[in-house]
């Protein structure tokens, strides 16, 4: 079975740092693409960052393209995504999620519980 | 990048269908048919209902069904029930490494 874990969440002030980590497992990493998708608090979800297998492909939102940075240690079966110069509208939970193939273009099929950030003074 | 078009909110009575709309462009929905459709009840995470427009994963009912045409995309739940109650949010590859959600539709079982 499929397990995502994701970590580093919490409360940040407006333009600080944040790095959030996902820690995958029963899987074969490094043969899926990976995403990060967020939901603010009452709204829908939000693509935020698409990762390939090999890193070769990477994509993200206008929204925080500039800011954010999603990257993979295969060895480690991990997916991060470092935050910065965050703002109050970053306000969500966010999710590590799993692609069903190896490129950017195959969407969602596993989820993790996803981790909150806040981002107010 | 834009949101894919849904209506806010849908509903049916027990055990008759429904039809959830997703309206996109043809460099979404309409160029790729990798759309996607999830259901997430709530407090808890999405789950993967439809992908590549009409494919079912191993586990749900084929109540559940997809279809495409032109910019936009169609999820059908059959003979609903009292568990089928969700916000359902479709998904489609958008090119050049970027995805697009819907807004999300509110299904009520009446």
């Amino acid at each position: 079975e499929v397990q995502l874990v994701e970590s580093g969440g919490g409360l940040v002030q407006p333009g600080r740092s944040l790095r959030l980590s996902c820690a995958a497992s029963g899987l074969t990493f490094d043969d899926y693409a990976m995403h990060w998708v967020r939901q603010a608090p009452g709204k829908g979800l939000e693509w935020v960052s698409t990762i390939s297998w090999n890193s070769g492909n990477i994509g993200y939102a206008d929204s925080v393209k500039g800011r954010f940075t999603i990257s993979r240690d295969n060895a480690k079966n991990s997916l991060f995504l470092q935050m910065s110069s965050l703002r109050p509208e970053d306000t969500a939970l966010y999710y590590c999620a799993k692609g069903y193939c190896s490129s950017t273009s195959c969407s969602i099929d596993s989820w993790g519980q996803g981790t909150l950030v806040t981002v107010s003074s | 990048q834009s949101a894919l078009t849904q209506p806010p909110s849908a509903s049916g009575s027990l055990g008759q269908s429904v039809t959830i709309s997703c309206t996109g462009t043809r460099s979404d929905v309409g160029g790729y048919n990798y759309v996607s459709w999830y259901q997430q009840h709530p407090g808890k995470a999405p789950k993967l209902m439809i992908y590549e427009v009409s494919k079912r994963p191993s586990g749900v009912p084929d109540r559940f069904s997809g279809s495409k045409s032109g910019n936009t995309a169609s999820l059908t739940v059959s003979r609903l029930q009292v568990e089928d109650e969700a916000d359902y949010y479709c998904n489609s590859y958008a090119g050049s490494d970027s995805l697009a959600f819907g807004g999300g539709t509110k299904l009520t079982v009446l």
